[in-house]
């Protein structure tokens, strides 16, 4: 069971370069987010999707695209990466919404980001 | 303004005994709220979660305390362990938002030395 799934684990950009942060999921979660963590801050949420072809912006969505295709994949665009952009990203997926209570949220392992 | 304050920012204890970290929140209209443990390089991983209803749970040496009234948790490890080393994160869920929007603290950094 390989849960929450994100690939690559590190990337170096350089400015200006695009890429894509892949995340995969194989528990049939409906609801998938993407969440940057940086130093001494909390995690913060960058876009979510409720369902394929469903997606909404977060708190930080700047910079970033999304797309849902697939219920297993939601990947994370970068259309022009900027070294505000160096952080952690993390991918999370749930069954529902997370304010079920039985509700899980799983993340994935992160992608470590560097902009240069 | 959201938001989840957690106290203290990193706290270095030896292996063996206890400790308690806390969380104060302001998140409304409040819907649960959760301890994650992320250990360094990994992402986060569930250790509770409670309602307003709840005022305390636990997890094997893990016990979550919550004041839904003063709007404080603490999270209280017992006999900790060099693997209870870790990030403690608490994350509060609202009601109001489609996805059940999860706000995260900064964490305590937790060290157990031998």
């Amino acid at each position: 069971n390989a849960g929450v799934t994100q690939t690559p684990k590190f990337q170096v950009l350089k400015t200006g370069q695009s890429m894509t942060l892949q995340c995969a999921q194989d528990m049939n979660h409906e609801y998938m987010s993407w969440y940057r963590q940086d130093p001494g801050m909390g995690l913060r949420l960058i876009h979510y999707s409720v369902g394929a072809g469903i997606t909404d912006q977060g708190e930080v969505p700047n910079g970033y695209n999304v797309s849902r295709s697939t219920t297993e994949d939601f990947p994370l665009r970068l259309l022009s990466a900027a070294p505000s952009q160096t952080s952690v990203y993390f991918c999370a997926s749930s069954y529902g919404r997370t304010t079920r209570m039985n509700t899980e949220a799983f993340f994935g392992q992160g992608t470590r980001l560097t902009v240069v | 303004k959201n938001q989840v304050e957690q106290s203290p920012q990193s706290l270095i204890i030896l292996e063996g005994k206890n400790c308690t970290l806390q969380c104060n929140y302001t998140v409304s209209p409040f819907s649960n709220l959760r301890w994650y443990k992320q250990d360094t390089g990994r992402g986060p991983v569930s250790l509770t979660i409670m309602t307003f209803s709840e005022n305390t749970k636990s997890n094997g040496r893990y016990t979550a305390t919550l004041d839904a009234d003063t709007k404080q948790s603490s999270l209280h490890i017992t006999a900790s362990q060099l693997s209870d080393s870790a990030s403690y994160i608490c994350v509060v869920a609202d009601r109001g938002s489609t996805l059940g929007r999860l706000y995260f603290g900064r964490g305590t950094q937790l060290t157990v030395w031998p």
